[in-house]
């Protein structure tokens, strides 16, 4: 099976603009979650969908969005881009709520410029 | 953000040493995972911790969760030269609205040959 894959693998954008990421999940998986990872750090929490619900949400501005959809793919969506963006946007799938194991993408490395 | 005390924070070892890692919380976790990441790729997991006091491995790698729920610990045997990489511990609360996971700092494994 094909594990969690996400685009686009690399992204460069100038301050002020917005992006868009997108995950696909394993197939089978209903959970997925964005993490930050800044270079030199642990990721971090940005949000947690599952069935198509929010259910987390972690220390980030209102300028980070997401959504699930019905395939259970998923965006994030980040606006008026700074600086301080620049990271690896991680996507990690879990096949339920309860399940401890989740599964990382090979993530999205943005620079913002 | 919240992350979870990790340590050491770098080993450089010869191949066929055996290392030692933890990682330490001041919250309790129901749930430990152990992953590598390599540069430019997202983390892999390597070992998934349950109960209090459980011990795991997978391989060469050993790990397990600490009785006061607040730590972990990962062995790795023998190293080999592929062992290089970045190992990270996650804690979890899993159960509730999220299954979220609270990295920790990271362990910088090199191995010379």
């Amino acid at each position: 099976d094909a594990g969690v894959t996400q685009s686009p693998t690399h992204l460069i954008k100038t301050r002020g603009q917005h992006v868009t990421l997108r995950c696909s999940p394993i197939s089978g998986h209903k959970s997925v979650s964005w993490y930050q990872q800044v270079l030199g750090q642990g990721p971090q929490f940005i949000f947690q969908y599952y069935e198509k619900e929010e259910r987390g949400r972690g220390n980030f501005p209102d300028r980070f969005s997401a959504r699930q959809f019905p395939n259970y793919s998923s965006e994030l969506n980040v606006n008026a881009l700074l600086l301080g963006d620049s990271a690896l946007y991680l996507c990690a799938s879990s096949r339920i709520l309860s399940q401890g194991e989740q599964y990382f993408g090979p993530g999205t490395r943005l620079t913002v410029t | 953000g919240q992350q979870l005390n990790q340590s050491p924070q770098s080993m450089f070892i010869q191949e066929g040493e055996d290392v030692s890692m933890n990682c330490t919380s001041s919250s309790i976790f129901n749930t430990w995972l152990w992953y590598k990441q390599e540069p430019g790729e997202g983390p892999v997991l390597l070992i998934a911790l349950y109960k209090a006091g459980e011990l795991t491995s997978n391989g060469r790698l050993t790990a397990q969760f600490g009785i006061t729920r607040k730590d972990s610990f990962l062995n790795i045997s023998a190293s080999i030269p592929s062992d290089v990489g970045i190992y990270f511990c996650a804690g979890q609360l899993n159960g509730g609205a999220t299954n979220k996971l609270i990295f920790g700092t990271g362990t910088l494994l090199a191995v010379q040959p």
